[in-house]
């Protein structure tokens, strides 16, 4: 149980457009969700928390209007990386935490979305 | 500041030989400590989570011990198979919800 189904896998893009990832959780009910980027070699770097219903919170850092996020249902946020440009590619992964689980239940990760923007 | 670190960085290790990994964090409130196994160009897959109460915890041949005195915690594997072969990513959670990310260690096991 508790699977996180992220999609697209992959995606090549030209630089100027944007591009949408969906993450969702298929078995379960996910009112916080969390978006994350990762460099080749390096280790989860938090881009923002979605709460279903309300605004996402974004890190330090991380601009907002470039990054949009959507948390319509609980078990469906989306990240929209919009006018991509080269420096956007890099390896995206959501987790989702089981609505009112205990504090220090598991997070649950998608296989991520590696974005090539050429 | 939140901060989690980890050793050795990468580790190369014969099958069937047993390997230890440290994470030392300074995160605080503490509330857990978590291990999740990455393998390449997948999401992370939980191992372990330990509050500030357990010292030690198993699943399967990994093995996490903490000790939150010192604020470090510790994943060993044990007769390390060629699917071990991953980066482990230490995981601190303070009272709220920010988890803070290690840089990973990354282990190759070669047969």
């Amino acid at each position: 149980g508790a699977v996180v189904s992220q999609h697209p896998s992959r995606v090549i893009c030209k630089s100027g457009t944007s591009v949408k990832i969906e993450c969702r959780s298929l078995d379960f009910q996910a009112t916080t969700m969390f978006w994350y980027r990762q460099f080749p070699k390096q280790s989860l770097m938090l881009m923002a928390t979605s709460n279903e219903g309300s605004k996402a919170t974004y890190e330090q850092g991380v601009e907002k209007d470039k990054f949009l996020i959507n948390h319509a249902s609980l078990t469906l946020s989306t990240l929209t990386v919009t006018s991509a440009h080269p420096e956007d590619s890099s390896f995206y992964i959501c987790s989702a935490r089981i609505r009112d689980s205990p504090y220090n239940s598991p997070l649950h990760f998608g296989n991520g979305t590696r974005l090539t923007v050429t | 500041k939140n901060q989690v670190e980890q050793s050795p960085q990468s580790l190369i290790i014969l099958e069937g030989k047993n390997c230890t990994l440290q994470c030392n964090y300074t995160v605080s409130p503490f509330s857990n400590l978590r291990w999740y196994k990455q393998d390449t160009g997948r999401g992370p897959v939980s191992l372990t989570i330990m509050t500030f109460s357990e010292n030690t915890k198993s699943n399967g041949r990994y093995t996490a011990t903490l000790d939150a005195d010192t604020k470090q915690s510790s994943l060993h594997i044990t007769a390390s198979q060629l699917s071990d072969s991953a980066s482990y990513i230490c995981v601190s959670k303070n009272y709220g919800q920010n988890f803070v990310f290690g840089p990973g260690t990354r282990l190759s096991v070669l047969p």
